[in-house]
């Protein structure tokens, strides 16, 4: 079974600090996604990469293709930050069964 | 518009009991999937579809039953609930030819 592996599992840092959120998988994939899952339970995308980088406001995702690894950072870290990080890959040749995910981050910023 | 809303929110159900989850989308989408999330574990699909009349079975299909009448709603029915079905349950859907999903707000199911 092709895995999604996140590292860490629970990070908890101070308001400010630079964030880093790892993301491997295993074989070629299309496309990888990163999503936030806030408290309250909804989902929403943050970035989809196929290859390169991607920066959205603090938030920046970068994938290294060769190696099987996305980041994803967030710099200036605020308490509003805290959330569940997830990331999600479609596998090359994938049907429409769409993506596989991984178990998550959670990320908690205290003042 | 609403993007993507599901029904109920919360609901508690006793062992062998039957319920309807309903997902609906305004956004003209072809894709539908049913997912489930548990502690621990990442998302899984549940089943999904590919369009009006058309479902198919994801990853943990057994006890799940799904129907797609009009291309709005896809519904995920349980005939006998069982403890283990106790989860949080999200409906996404997507455009045909891209990969973003967009996701409802999940529906809290607990079985007694």
């Amino acid at each position: 079974k092709n895995e999604v592996e996140q590292s860490p599992q629970n990070l908890t840092a101070q308001e400010g600090e630079f964030i880093t959120i790892n993301c491997s998988y295993s074989v070629g994939i299309s496309a990888l996604h990163w999503l936030q899952q806030h408290p309250g339970g909804g989902i929403v995308s943050l970035f989809m990469l196929s290859s390169g980088k991607k920066k959205h406001g603090r938030l920046i995702a970068t994938i290294n293709i060769q190696e099987k690894h996305s980041s994803l950072h967030i710099t200036a870290s605020h308490p509003r930050d805290s959330a569940v990080y997830i990331c999600a890959v479609k596998y090359s040749g994938g049907g429409a069964d769409g993506l596989t995910f991984g178990k998550g981050t959670h990320l908690i910023i205290q003042p | 518009n609403a993007g993507v809303t599901q029904t109920p929110k919360f609901r508690v159900l006793k062992t062998g009991q039957s319920m309807t989850l309903l997902c609906a989308q305004d956004m003209n989408h072809e894709y539908m999937y049913w997912y489930r999330q548990d502690p621990g574990m990442g998302l899984r699909l549940i089943h999904y579809s590919v369009g009006e009349g058309t479902t198919a079975k994801g990853e943990v299909p057994d006890g799940y039953n799904v129907s797609r009448l009009k291309k709005q709603n896809f519904l995920l029915g349980l005939e006998s609930a069982a403890p283990s079905q106790t989860s949080v349950y999200f409906c996404a859907s997507k455009q045909t030819g891209k990969d973003t999903q967009y996701f409802g707000p999940g529906t809290r199911l607990t079985v007694l």
